[in-house]
């Protein structure tokens, strides 16, 4: 149990275009998701919090109006990077928190690789 | 601030021998503690984690971690390290203060010889 899709796997994109990263619960209800930025060779760097009906709160430095996450239901978050640049380029991760578990224990999506050209 | 330190950047064992990965972490009272493990391109996969009682914890493939608090340390071991262990390994944590966020460790890349 505790499964969270990510779509696509990997993805690239033109400068200047927006891609939607869609993040899933398979088999649980998920009430905050997260969405992690990983550079080659980096830990992973939280970029925000979502939860299901509201807004998302996005970490410092995180430009909320090129990262959009929308969390409309119990088992789907999406972040679309707006506008991309070869500067966002990068793999990113989404992680999901189980209603009924730990409040800390988080279930981890298989990542997006994202390539602007 | 609360932080995560993972010393080893890199750690080389040979197939067959013991492994010990460092964790440690800078907060006042007992956190929540994780180990998690990354293959390349891959999301990450819950090895094991601490939350209360007994300090020493088993997790999936072999592995443990024992929590120290008087070390703040939650080291994972494993006895003897397969082929198939060389991956990046994140040691993560989750305080308090920081609602339900984790703050994770920079990673150790184990890389295992034949």
């Amino acid at each position: 149990g505790a499964v969270v899709s990510q779509h696509p796997s990997w993805v690239i994109c033109k400068s200047g275009t927006s891609v939607k990263i869609e993040c899933r619960s398979l088999d649980f209800q998920a009430t905050t998701m997260f969405w992690y930025r990983q550079f080659p060779k980096q830990s992973l760097m939280l970029m925000a919090t979502s939860n299901e009906g509201s807004k998302a709160t996005y970490e410092q430095g995180v430009e909320k109006d090129k990262f959009l996450i929308n969390h409309a239901s119990l088992t789907l978050s999406t972040l679309t990077v707006t506008s991309a640049h070869p500067e966002d380029s990068s793999f990113y991760i989404c992680s999901a928190r189980a209603l009924d578990r730990n409040s800390y224990e988080q279930y981890f999506g298989p990542g997006t690789r994202l390539t602007v050209t | 601030a609360q932080s995560v330190t993972q010393p080893d950047i890199h750690i080389t064992v040979s197939e067959g021998a013991s492994l010990e990965l460092r964790c440690n972490y800078s907060y006042g009272a007992t956190p929540y503690l994780f180990w998690y493990v990354q293959s390349p391109g891959q999301g990450l996969q819950l090895l094991l984690k601490y939350f209360s009682g007994d300090t020493l914890v088993q997790g999936i493939k072999g592995f443990e971690a024992e929590f120290k608090r008087s070390q703040s340390s939650f080291n994972l071991r494993k006895p003897s390290v397969h082929w198939s262990d060389a991956a990046e390994y994140f040691c993560a944590v989750g305080f308090m203060e920081y609602g339900n966020k984790l703050v994770f460790g920079a990673g150790t890349i184990l890389r295992v010889k034949s």
